[in-house]
């Protein structure tokens, strides 16, 4: 069975501080995609990134920058440079296509709270 | 960039009453989904939506639930008979594709449901 764990419930930052959200998903599969949302207050699900199983090559965007190690399992986002506006809840989810459908199943989520 | 949109943002209800959750998808996506999200818990799948058809449902999607796509344009999610437990944030989603095709997997901004 799929399963996302996000070990890190709440992280607290100051403004300027590099940080790490960990992910790590267990899968079956060979062929899988990895995705992470952002949820700031506000409440609506932001894409941040996808990824396929067999693309192991890190991915920068801005201040934003995701490592995948197939060797662990993990997915994990780093945010350089944190700030204010990061503020919010970051999910990670595994989905394996299948039929036509996408299903996603969500870690537990970490709450980000950057502090100025 | 294109968006997913839902409406109402809100809907209160009577436990017992029936309500439609609407979305109008991205127009030129094929796959659509709608999710949950009980108050402070992860983001749970209910069902996808391709070709007129469901092509997969959680064990939450019971006989209460049903989806349908009235016209080109809409996507909506009926609950006949609330109960108390299904006050949550739903969520639409539509993609492109699926598997190696699919880019990005967008969220609408969700609305909160809270049956009374």
């Amino acid at each position: 069975a799929q399963k996302v764990t996000q070990a890190q419930t709440e992280i607290s930052v100051v403004e300027k501080e590099d940080v790490t959200l960990d992910c790590v998903y267990e899968t079956r599969d060979t062929t899988y995609y990895l995705f992470w949302y952002k949820q700031p207050p506000s409440g609506e699900l932001v894409f941040l990134i996808r990824r396929n199983s067999f693309d192991e090559q890190n991915e920068i965007s801005g201040r934003y920058s995701w490592n995948f190690q197939k060797s662990t399992s993990s997915f994990n986002f780093t945010i350089t440079a944190s700030q204010v506006v990061d503020s919010a809840v970051y999910f990670c989810a595994l989905s394996e296509a299948q039929g036509g459908s996408e299903k996603l199943v969500f870690g537990k989520g970490t709450k980000l709270t950057v502090n100025p | 960039e294109p968006e997913v949109t839902q409406t109402p943002s809100h809907q209160v209800t009577q436990m017992g009453q029936e309500v439609i959750l609407r979305c109008v998808p991205i127009s030129n996506h094929l796959y659509f989904y709608w999710y949950r999200q009980i108050l402070g818990q992860k983001v749970e799948f209910l069902v996808s939506f391709y070709n007129n058809e469901i092509s997969e449902k959680s064990e939450i999607f019971d006989d209460q639930f049903s989806v349908e796509r009235p016209d080109g344009s809409n996507f909506t999610l009926k609950i006949r008979s609330t109960k108390l437990e299904d006050s949550a944030m739903y969520f639409c989603a539509s993609s492109d594709h699926i598997g190696p095709a699919a880019e990005k997997l967008l969220f609408g901004s969700g609305t909160q449901l809270s049956v009374l």
